[in-house]
């Protein structure tokens, strides 16, 4: 593939729904890292994979966020029980290796926004 | 605490009048640094990395490790610079390994 993608684009869901947002990361990337964007707050790690683990689950803002990825590829975000406050752009990025200054260079998928009502 | 700091949320200039995007960092190894941009209804991408000493667009930024900044330069700027600026810096200590982004500074390039 050329490039990181995501699905949905666009998500509009009602409170209290859960979402699962997906990333398909460039072939042979073994570091894949999820941000979320709002407006007025930049841009908020949530959670970064080697492989298939995720050895830093920090920035997760609450447990009705987790993470998942297999296969060494396609990751995907689910958000239960959904609140307004969970709108905002969700970024995808993946690079090649984890550390090291031309290997972790991070290339960003288009994102989904999601709207929740 | 680990923190890349952009003090500004919007930075005016005129076309053709230099800009500086300020950039500060904390951390407590050698992190390595960089600069991603966000032109209007595109994906973030990388700009400069300071590891490479490029001039990518007429931007270059200088890692001084004294004040622990960043800044992002540019002598002449031009409307297409119009975008979001994202400070960034990556690191492993203790075994952890870190991506930190600042929160961005909006550059608006006016005619």
């Amino acid at each position: 593939g050329a490039g990181v993608s995501q699905s949905p684009s666009n998500k509009v869901t009602e409170k209290g729904k859960d979402v699962e947002l997906r990333c398909d990361p460039i072939s042979g990337h073994t570091a894949l890292y999820w941000y979320r964007q709002s407006l007025g707050q930049g841009l908020e790690f949530l959670i970064y994979f080697q492989g298939n683990s995720a050895p830093d689950k920090s920035g997760l803002p609450s447990d009705r966020f987790s993470a998942e990825r297999t296969g060494g590829s396609v990751s995907t975000l689910t958000i239960q029980r959904t609140q307004q406050e969970d709108s905002a752009v969700y970024l995808c990025a993946s690079s090649l290796l984890p550390g090291g200054p031309i290997a972790d260079t991070q290339y960003f998928g288009p994102g989904t926004r999601l709207t929740v009502l | 605490a680990q923190r890349v700091t952009q003090p500004e949320k919007l930075l005016s200039v005129f076309k053709g009048a230099p800009v500086e995007l300020k950039c500060n960092y904390s951390y407590s190894g050698s992190p390595e640094l960089f600069w991603y941009v966000q032109y209007s209804r595109q994906r973030l991408q990388l700009l400069l990395r300071h590891i490479s000493r490029e001039s990518i667009k007429g931007f270059t930024a200088d890692l001084n490790k004294g004040e622990t900044s960043f800044h992002l330069k540019k002598p002449f700027a031009q409307e297409e610079d119009s975008a979001m600026y994202y400070c960034a810096l990556s690191g492993s200590t203790s075994g952890t390994y870190k991506y930190i982004f600042g929160t961005g500074t909006r550059l608006k390039v006016l005619a």
